[in-house]
């Protein structure tokens, strides 16, 4: 299973542009990177899920450089709401069993 | 459609106690599973079923049981609690076959306490 590792925790203002990356140095071929967000006392919600290059929808953008050892999610003019946990996971299975939820990034929106 | 439907949302067990959580889900997905969330920390995965009638082990399996009689139902058994089992428990379910959409979608979780 491919190790994650991503920061801890981030502050951010009301119509940044958030970005968050992650490092999976030892992804596989056959690896998918997916991103969930977490708001308190709430199940983990799907963003987005990219292979490589860049994915963009409605919520979000993901992007893969060739060599897919890291993936940045971007989160365009966040807003208070965005205030949550993020995840980053790599693997490839259709259940989502073999992959790993690590601690996640902590984003903190700030008026 | 309701998604995953998780009850109770609270439980409080004294030590030595069983129960079961329940979870269900309307979406005819082949794939469910349960996961743990401790505060802070991220979900460790219990057990999960590929369909009914198979369930296999996820990474902290001790204490818990699970069985799959039906696609919609996937309940999760505490044996004998204990104070370590505190926690937020999360049950999913996935699409199987050939999709390249390893989506899961989550129900609002139980909050259990073992005192």
């Amino acid at each position: 299973l491919a190790k994650t590792t991503q920061p801890i925790s981030m502050d951010s203002y009301e119509g940044q542009e958030v970005n968050i990356t992650c490092s999976h140095n030892n992804i596989a071929t056959n690896d998918y990177i997916t991103w969930y967000q977490q708001f308190p006392s709430q199940g983990p919600r799907f963003i987005i899920q990219g292979y490589k290059t860049k994915v963009t929808n409605e919520v979000a953008s993901l992007f893969i450089p060739a060599d897919r050892k890291s993936s940045t999610l971007s989160l365009p003019r966040v807003s208070l709401s965005d205030t949550a946990v993020y995840y980053c996971l790599v693997g490839f299975d259709t259940g989502g069993f073999k992959t790993i939820f690590g601690a996640g990034t902590r984003l903190f929106v700030k008026a | 459609n309701a998604g995953v439907t998780q009850t109770p949302k609270f439980q409080v067990l004294k030590t030595g106690q069983s129960m079961t959580l329940q979870c269900a889900q309307d979406m005819n997905h082949e794939y469910m599973s349960w996961y743990r969330q401790d505060p802070g920390m991220g979900l460790r995965l219990i057990h999960y079923s590929v369909g009914a009638g198979i369930t296999d082990q996820g990474e902290v399996p001790n204490g818990y049981n699970v069985s799959r009689s039906t696609t919609e139902d996937f309940p999760l058994r505490l044996l004998s609690a204990a104070p370590s089992q505190t926690s937020v428990y999360f049950c999913a379910s996935s699409y199987s076959g050939t999709t390249s959409s390893y989506e899961q979608y989550f129900g609002p979780g139980t909050r259990l306490t073992v005192t």
